[in-house]
């Protein structure tokens, strides 16, 4: 059974460009969250989506990101005209449609923004 | 008052010993804890879920939870090496869209010494 899947593992930008981040959900699972870790921080929560729709985006900076979670294909974190700051580890999680509220985490992806 | 506050540590317990970790949070309405184990450079990884008052055991690992006291410890036994990691304390914070939100702490390093 495939766990959740992000990729790319690791994605250098530039200054100013764009930088994607996927996530494929643990099969049977509809709810899909987007935490941050920043260099020795902790885990922030930035959103969580089922598919078409966010839930609750309360965690999200306001400009220059953006999620969505498409009825097909895996869910993306977007991040417009990236800095310095947004270097982190992005992790993506999922849970299945009850009320344990287990959630069980990507990989990750490591973005460094140059 | 942070939300949800662990001993940052770090902690070095000889092997073979019980390690304890401990956790408050601050919001009453939290109905679910959760410990991860996340080793460095890697995500976290999900091992143990608790709901009620009491303790909830699960091989080596011991969960307790007191809701009145806003307190929630994993207790590892019988220690080894590879039990070396960073511990997450999180928790369900109860928001307007339901309870899935994640509150972590920043986390207690644990060294097993051999």
């Amino acid at each position: 059974n495939a766990g959740v899947m992000q990729n790319p593992r690791h994605l250098v930008r530039r200054r100013g460009q764009e930088a994607r981040l996927r996530c494929s959900p643990m099969k049977g699972h509809s709810h899909v969250y987007w935490y941050r870790q920043l260099p020795e921080e902790g885990l922030k929560f930035m959103v969580y989506l089922q598919k078409e729709n966010i839930i609750d985006e309360s965690g999200m900076p306001k400009e220059r990101f953006s999620a969505e979670f498409p009825k097909e294909g895996p869910s993306i974190l977007r991040i417009q005209q990236v800095v310095r700051g947004d270097s982190a580890a992005y992790f993506c999680a999922s849970s299945p449609p009850d009320t344990s509220y287990e959630q069980y985490f990507g990989p990750g992806t490591r973005l460094t923004v140059t | 008052q942070k939300e949800v506050e662990q001993n940052s540590g770090p902690l070095s317990v000889p092997e073979g010993a019980i390690a304890s970790l401990n956790c408050t949070y601050s919001d009453r309405g939290s109905q679910s804890f959760f410990w991860y184990r996340q080793y460095s450079g890697k995500s976290p990884e999900l091992i143990m879920s608790i709901y009620s008052n009491g303790d909830k055991e699960d091989g080596r690992f011991t969960a307790q939870l007191n809701k009145a006291s806003q307190y929630v410890s994993l207790l590892i036994r019988d220690s080894q090496p590879s039990d070396s990691a960073t511990y997450l304390c999180a928790v369900n914070a109860e928001s307007t869209f339901g309870n899935e939100k994640l509150t972590f702490g920043t986390g207690t390093r644990l060294t097993i010494i051999p």
